[in-house]
């Protein structure tokens, strides 16, 4: 069964970071790309970014609302997703998901995600 | 950036109504285009995909259509399970997007 689950969500505040973890299992975690997608309370989905696999130099893209503050990075060998999030914003609040993915396919697997809340 | 638009933003339906749901690209996707249900506190579960496409497991009463830019998911008679938040998602661009949602609720 494949299972995605995220950790390392909590209150920070404004300017301050975290990092988020999702841990992979059920699946050949090296052979998939990997996004994360945030939603803020009460608000519609939106993507943050991926990672692609070794094959492709586990090249990353990001929205352009965290470019530069948001980094993406994995480790095949723990089976593990990172979210190394910078200069934290209070528009940053949401629930933070992994969710698993192919070169142009869409989400077919999610976390249940990981609230991250920015407030002084 | 690619912009999805759905339409409408809130739909109202009884149990056995047939319902359908628009997605607008603001160029053209090469039908790279899913559908993705959402109930409260949940993640969302993937429908459709390749716009046509049905998600194992999922009921045949969802389907999707569309070609270019205009998309659209049809649920053939709702069940009380269907009532629920629905995006659209493009996935042929580096950069994905969302459709804003449509919150699918009880007449």
């Amino acid at each position: 069964e494949v299972q995605l689950v995220e950790s390392g969500g909590g209150l920070v505040q404004p300017g301050g970071s975290l990092r988020l973890s999702c841990g992979a299992s059920g699946f050949t975690f090296s052979d998939h790309y990997m996004d994360w997608v945030r939603q803020a309370p009460g608000k519609g989905l939106e993507w943050v970014g991926r990672i692609r696999i070794k094959a492709n130099g586990y090249t990353t893209e990001y929205a352009a609302s965290v470019k530069g503050r948001f980094t993406i990075s994995r480790d095949d060998s723990k089976n593990s997703l990172y979210l190394q999030m910078n200069s934290l914003e209070t528009e940053d609040t949401a629930v933070y998901y992994c969710a698993r993915t192919r070169s142009y396919s869409p989400n077919d697997y999610w976390g249940q995600g990981t609230l991250v809340t920015v407030s002084s | 950036d690619i912009q999805m638009t759905q339409s409408p933003s809130t739909l109202s339906a009884s149990v056995g109504d047939r319902v359908t749901i628009t997605c607008r690209a603001s160029q053209s996707i090469n039908g790279r285009l899913a559908w993705y249900q959402q109930k409260p506190g949940k993640a969302p579960n993937l429908l459709i995909y390749k716009a046509s496409s049905l998600e194992s497991g999922v009921p045949s009463r969802f389907s999707g259509s569309g070609s270019g830019t205009e998309f659209t998911l049809t649920i053939s008679s709702l069940q009380p399970d269907d009532f629920a938040t629905y995006y659209c998602q493009q996935y042929n661009s580096y950069s994905i997007t969302f459709g804003q949602g449509t919150r699918l609720e009880i007449k």
